[in-house]
């Protein structure tokens, strides 16, 4: 059970090019989420969706698109990639929002944009 | 919005030592409450949470929390701390029934044998 998977797991992108994270799970999970990671800021919610075919923005959703086309995937694409998109992303599921439902991350992307 | 705060961002202790690490919350309503913990170079993984019931929360590694209403918090503790739980500390908080998490600025603990 591979659980929440992601690629990249490095990405140096040069400012002004597109790019996309894959995010995998194998859980059969309703809900996912993106989430980035700046130093000293804890994590911020990018992206999320409750199931197939249906995505809502999160606090910081601005530079950034997602699709979940099936239940397994939810990509993030990164448009005119700029500095302040410098960040670890991580990827997350859960079964669905109700009580209980632990989240579980993926391992990171760690992208840098010069 | 509700908003988590954590103090103290970096904390340095001895081997043995005890381990407290405040967490507050701005929401007024019924929350769920999580403590991730994320080792270096490792992904986040899932301490405890509190849900409902008893508000003193055991977890993985000797780790407890314990969860006061009246005070909007819920504070991470373990007795002994070992330098293998050196890593950064997340709260975190979400309205009950919505899983999208808010989190805290985190708590960088270091451990020196």
């Amino acid at each position: 059970n591979a659980g929440v998977t992601q690629t990249p797991k490095f990405r140096i992108l040069k400012i002004g090019q597109s790019m996309t994270l894959q995010c995998t799970q194998d859980m059969n999970h309703n809900y996912m989420y993106w989430y980035r990671q700046d130093p000293g800021m804890g994590l911020k919610l990018i992206y999320y969706s409750v199931g197939a075919g249906i995505t809502d923005k999160g606090e910081v959703p601005n530079g950034y698109n997602v699709s979940r086309s099936t239940t397994e995937d939810f990509p993030l694409r990164l448009e005119l990639a700029a500095p302040s998109q410098t960040s670890v992303y991580f990827c997350a599921s859960s079964r669905t929002g109700g009580t209980g439902n632990t989240i579980y991350f993926g391992e990171g992307s760690w992208l840098t944009v010069v | 919005a509700q908003s988590v705060s954590q103090h103290n961002h970096h904390v340095i202790l001895s081997e043995a030592a005890s381990l407290e690490l405040g967490c507050n919350y701005s929401y007024g309503g019924t929350v769920n409450l999580f403590w991730y913990v994320q080792y270096p170079g490792q992904h986040l993984q899932l301490l405890l949470k509190y849900f409902s019931g008893d508000p003193l929360v055991k977890g993985i590694k000797g780790f407890e929390a314990e969860f006061i209403k009246s005070k909007f918090s819920f504070n991470l503790r373990k007795p002994s701390v070992q330098w293998s739980d050196t890593a950064e500390y997340f709260c975190a908080v979400t309205p009950y029934g919505n899983n999208r998490l808010a989190f805290g600025k985190g708590n960088q603990v270091v451990v020196i044998p």
